[in-house]
């Protein structure tokens, strides 16, 4: 099973509000990633979990926090985001951060309005 | 120079066709290498991994080019659900995968 699900598949949002995405995988992976796509672009990493320790942050504004509450779960914290912030997140697995081919999430597309 | 470079698109070819994507990339410590498709609006899917020895799956074959540092993907006798970006995928040394820009390939009936 090489399944990462992710939720909300689609999200609108206002500039004032708070909202989180979620990811969540059953592999024993012991690395996460949180990445953002624009269209016609390629995924862009914004955060690696490591060991359920953040060990990369892609210098991400801080609108964006995210949070690994256990090794299966992944959540990204939104407040405040601007209307450039739409776009598709992706959330990845793999067995370990380096080294490994990493799955992917259906992803969460999200409107900024 | 840019960490992964990779072949511009669109390829348009016809369904039966034989298509060939390369990718190059900059750091010589890269040990990992892949290939990933990704449908329009959908997230990317693990294509295939390519190894030193090159490996096959049906009609894709991957091959890594160590001295030149690229990897290449191959598809024989396309079909119209090949449709879709391509984007290879290298692991630099002790770091995140980085993506190459994506070659779409659209085969047409």
């Amino acid at each position: 099973d090489t399944e990462v699900t992710q939720t909300p598949k689609h999200l609108v949002m206002g500039m004032t509000n708070k909202k989180s995405l979620k990811c969540e995988q059953h592999m024993g992976h012991r690395a996460m990633y949180w990445y953002k796509q624009k269209a016609k672009k390629p995924p862009e990493l914004m955060f690696v979990y490591s060991y359920e320790k953040l060990s990369i942050n892609e210098s991400v504004p801080s609108r964006f926090s995210p949070e690994c509450p256990n090794s299966s779960l992944l959540n990204l914290h939104l407040h405040a985001l601007q209307p450039e912030d739409s776009a598709l997140y992706l959330c990845a697995s793999s067995q370990v951060r380096s080294g490994y081919e990493q799955y992917f999430g259906p992803g969460t597309r999200l409107t900024v309005t | 120079r840019k960490e992964v470079e990779q072949d511009p698109g669109p390829f348009n070819v016809p369904e039966g066709a034989t298509v060939a994507f390369n990718c190059t990339y900059s750091n010589s410590a890269s040990q990992s290498f892949f290939w990933y498709r990704q449908d329009c609006r959908k997230e990317p899917k693990l294509l295939m991994s390519v190894y030193s020895s090159g490996n096959e799956d049906g009609r894709f074959t991957a091959q890594l080019n160590r001295a030149s540092q690229y990897i290449s993907l191959l598809i024989r006798d396309s079909k119209l659900s090949d449709s879709a970006t391509y984007l290879c995928a290298v692991i630099p040394g002790n770091t995140p995968l980085v993506f190459g820009k994506g070659t779409r390939l659209s085969v047409i009936a």
